[in-house]
């Protein structure tokens, strides 16, 4: 595809509801980066994935929160037993090595 | 950890003036900081970004300068335009590590 996609574009979840967020990145992207952006806040690092591997999981804001990347391509993000502070836009990127990392459009996430 | 702080949240500018957005970094092994523009829900765009080996950056009306030993780069814009109104964001990033953005700018250009 042309760009970073991301799926679905908006979820409302029930508190306590499971949700499964999903990203396409741009063709041939080594290294891919989750991010979380509260209203009227500059994105927050989640976790970041070369290829397959999860180097860096540390802004991952608790254990219900879970990433993959199982074939170095399509990523998912799983938010477990939602809650009202989930609430955001969850943003993906990918970029070739490191450099230039371009966005999704992102899912926007209300737990209610 | 790397900690990115910038300065204004808001600006102000009148169209055809330049405008001026500053950011900071504290982890010197950091060697490259994108800036990104983000209009009202959408994505972040990458507009310009600058390596640590250069100075200074430049692409039609947008620069970027880059004080590694101050720790401190900065976005200028010059002939803003109505269309330059959006949330501006600096990163900044070393090798193999991820990208920790700051807060934003808001910026208006006033017709």
């Amino acid at each position: 595809g042309a760009g970073v996609s991301q799926s679905p574009r908006y979820k409302v979840a029930k508190r306590g509801q499971d949700v499964a967020l999903r990203c396409d990145p741009i063709s041939g992207h080594v290294s891919l980066f989750w991010y979380q952006q509260a209203l009227g806040q500059g994105p927050e690092f989640l976790t970041y994935f070369q290829n397959e591997a999860q180097l860096d999981k540390s802004g991952l804001p608790s254990d219900r929160f879970f990433a993959e990347r199982p074939e170095g391509s399509v990523s998912t993000l799983k938010i477990q037993r939602t809650q009202q502070e989930d609430s955001a836009v969850y943003l993906c990127a990918s970029s070739v090595r490191d450099r230039k990392p371009a966005f999704g459009s992102g899912t926007r996430l209300t737990v209610v | 950890g790397e900690n990115v702080e910038q300065h204004p949240s808001t600006l102000s500018v009148q169209e055809g003036d330049s405008a001026v957005i500053k950011c900071t970094y504290s982890d010197s092994a950091s060697n490259y900081f994108p800036w990104y523009k983000q209009e009202l829900g959408k994505r972040p765009q990458l507009i310009i970004d600058i390596r640590s080996n250069v100075g200074e950056k430049k692409d039609q009306r947008i620069a970027v300068t880059l004080n590694k030993t101050a720790k401190h780069f900065s976005l200028h814009i010059t002939e803003t335009q109505p269309e330059d109104s959006a949330v501006y964001f600096c990163a900044a990033s070393g090798y193999g590590q991820n990208f920790v953005f700051g807060p934003g700018t808001r910026l208006s250009v006033l017709p």
